[in-house]
């Protein structure tokens, strides 16, 4: 079955730095992949998704993310960090046709001033 | 524009227990999943949908019962509650296969 490893539990950047947010995944067939945010006591907000077009995609509110096909990676990132950035992020994989989309374990993101 | 609807939003129960998390799509999508999210877990899949009548297991189905009489609704059933099924519960819908799922704002459930 397909996994995701979210490498970081929490990430700590200041506001205006990058940020790098890191996933590798596990599949055996081709995989789609997202990325969700979720801000405290909300549900959880599609940030971007990979479905075999371009490796490069760009999501809402300034993030992409890179597919890696030979690294297995799919890591999120932003070129400048906003406070209202700081929530819990998400690293989700599915195979075609599969409905158990599986998620990471989250990467909480702390911005500070 | 109400999305998914989840209810409650909050819920304790006593060991022994039942209840049902209530949960509605306004979308008209065919697929509905369950899951439950607990600390340094991640999301864990628990019952899936993939139309009226058609329900599957998923990661962690123990415990817990679905139906889905309508394309809109999908209750979660717990008929005997143990403290382990203390979480946080999300219901999610999707178009179809590897889309986005959508998400309903989630239900907080103690079992003590």
């Amino acid at each position: 079955a397909q996994s995701v490893t979210q490498l970081d539990s929490h990430v700590s950047v200041s506001e205006g730095t990058p940020v790098l947010l890191r996933c590798n995944y596990s599949s055996s067939y081709s995989p789609s992949l997202f990325w969700y945010v979720q801000h405290p006591n909300k549900g959880l907000q599609l940030l971007l998704k990979y479905t075999s077009a371009a490796t490069l995609v760009k999501g809402i509110n300034g993030f992409e993310a890179e597919f890696k096909k030979s690294e297995t990676s799919f890591h999120l990132t932003k070129p400048s960090a906003h406070m209202s950035d700081a929530a819990e992020y998400f690293c989700v994989v599915s195979e075609k046709f599969n409905n158990d989309m599986r998620f990471g374990a989250g990467t909480r993101l702390t911005v500070k001033p | 524009n109400a999305g998914v609807t989840q209810t409650p939003k909050f819920q304790v129960l006593k060991t022994g227990q039942s209840m049902t998390l209530q949960c509605a799509q306004d979308m008209n999508h065919e697929y509905m999943s369950w899951y439950r999210q607990d600390p340094g877990m991640g999301l864990r899949l628990i019952h899936y949908s993939v139309g009226a009548g058609i329900t599957d297991q998923g990661e962690v189905p123990n415990g817990y019962n679905v139906s889905r009489s309508t394309t809109e609704d999908f209750p979660l059933r717990l008929l005997s509650a143990a403290p382990s099924q203390t979480s946080v519960y999300f219901c999610a819908s999707y178009s179809r296969a590897n889309s986005p799922l959508h998400f309903g704002n989630g239900t907080r459930l103690t079992v003590t």
